[in-house]
This record gives structure tokens, sequence and C-alpha cells, in this order.
């Protein structure tokens, strides 16, 4: 299993707080994602990173912020938690090769409600 | 953009029946294509890829081929089995392609998922 971890598993928290979910990685990849997946949407890219202090907004961004200070961490906040943002957040790893991207591995998920 | 269109679930067989997924997609130039597999409570696995035309992609007894003619890739396994009661994700990846900004990357294009529940 690729060595990644996501903490918190699981998190309840009130609306309007601000939240920080993390994603730590052993493999040093170069590429890390954050997702959510919920019902009848399958996973959504939230924000991803190529690099060291290098990220970028994927489709479902608004909301949402990251950061990556070291390559083995990319952390997902919300500054002001929704009940829309209630859902399951997977973090996953990738390396390429030239043009062609290698498989992503991903993390175990963190369970967010918002309540 | 690129899109990802799988069977609608859910999906209920018997143990030993013959299962097929459909899975077609939409992008330009030549992705790489990839099934994920997500047991209860888990995270996403790897279950196979394929990374150009005609390629099988395969691994415990699942199947599935690059059909660039039809923009396909079906998973197939001859005999389920109960502990394949999952959901099953097909993806796409896109070739690298520079944005406005001068840096590459390129995302996984999921579809939306079917579950698959196995009966003994």
């Amino acid at each position: 299993d690729a060595g990644i971890t996501q903490s918190p598993r699981h998190k309840v928290t009130e609306t309007g707080t601000p939240v920080t979910l993390r994603c730590h990685q052993t493999e040093n990849h170069r590429y890390m994602y954050w997702y959510r997946q919920d019902p009848g949407h399958g996973l959504r890219l939230i924000h991803y990173s190529y690099g060291v202090k290098d990220t970028d907004k994927g489709e479902v961004s608004d909301g949402y912020s990251v950061s990556r200070s070291k390559t083995e961490d990319f952390l997902l906040t919300l500054e002001s938690a929704t009940s829309s943002q209630t859902s399951v957040y997977f973090c996953a790893i990738s390396e390429w090769r030239g043009l062609q991207s290698y498989e992503q591995y991903f993390g175990p998920g963190t369970r967010l409600t918002v309540t | 953009g690129n899109s990802v269109t799988q069977m609608e679930g859910p999906v209920t067989l018997s143990e030993e029946a013959f299962l097929t997924i459909n899975c077609t997609y939409t992008a330009t130039g030549y992705p790489s294509l990839f099934w994920y597999v997500q047991y209860p409570g888990e995270g996403l696995q790897l279950l196979l890829k394929a990374t150009k035309a005609d390629d099988k992609g395969s691994n415990k007894g699942f199947e599935a081929t690059y059909r660039k003619e039809t923009t396909s890739f079906h998973l197939e396994k001859g005999s389920v089995q109960v502990s394949d009661s999952a959901v099953y994700f097909c993806a796409l990846s896109a070739r690298r392609t520079a944005n406005a900004g001068g840096t590459s990357y390129g995302k996984l294009t999921f579809g939306q998922g079917t579950i698959l529940t196995v009966h003994p």
C-alpha cells in the first residue's frame, strides 16, 4: 500500500468554523490532490499541487484553500465550513513520466460533517 | 473537456455470474484509462489500468480493454464472488498539457461509480 495517511479520519464541526484536513505521504511523489466524494457525483477535484508551494484549483475549489510547505504534507482548509461541504474527502498522490501520468494512489479518506 | 460515463447501477448478481460494467469516455488525444474499486468504508484502490489503444489491463480476475475506436473501457469478470461487492469507478488521466501559467499538470476524471452487490 502507498504510504498515505489522512487526519483526522472523522470530524464533526459547526457551520462557520474553520477546518483543516491533513494529508501526509511517505512516497516522495511530486503531485498531490484533494477530492471530495458525494453520492451521484463520483469524485471531484478540489485542488492539486505540482510541487512545494505550487498549487492550483480544481473543478470545485470555491470555499477551500490549500497549502504545501513540504513535499510530504498537503493541507486542505475550509475557511468557514458550510453544510454543503459535508462530504468524504480523499487525498491522492501521483508521479509523472514525460507526458503520461502514473496512476494515483488514494488515502483512506476523512468523513467531515458540518452541522 | 474530458468526461467518463459509466453504466448506472446498482448491479446485483449471484455468485459465479458474469460481470460487465460499461464505461465510455470523451477525451482529446490519448488518455490513460483506469478502473478503481472502493470497498465499504475504505479509499479507492487501483484495480487495473491501460495506457494505450488495445492494451488489456487485468487484475484479480478482472479485465478491461482500451478500445479507441469505440472510446470504451468496459470492466469484465467471468465469475464474481461475494467479496467483489464494492463500488467501481472508471477514470481517465489526460496527457499532460501546459496551462496558461506555463506549468503542466493533468487530472483524473472519474465516472459516477457503479455499485456492485454479489449474493451467495
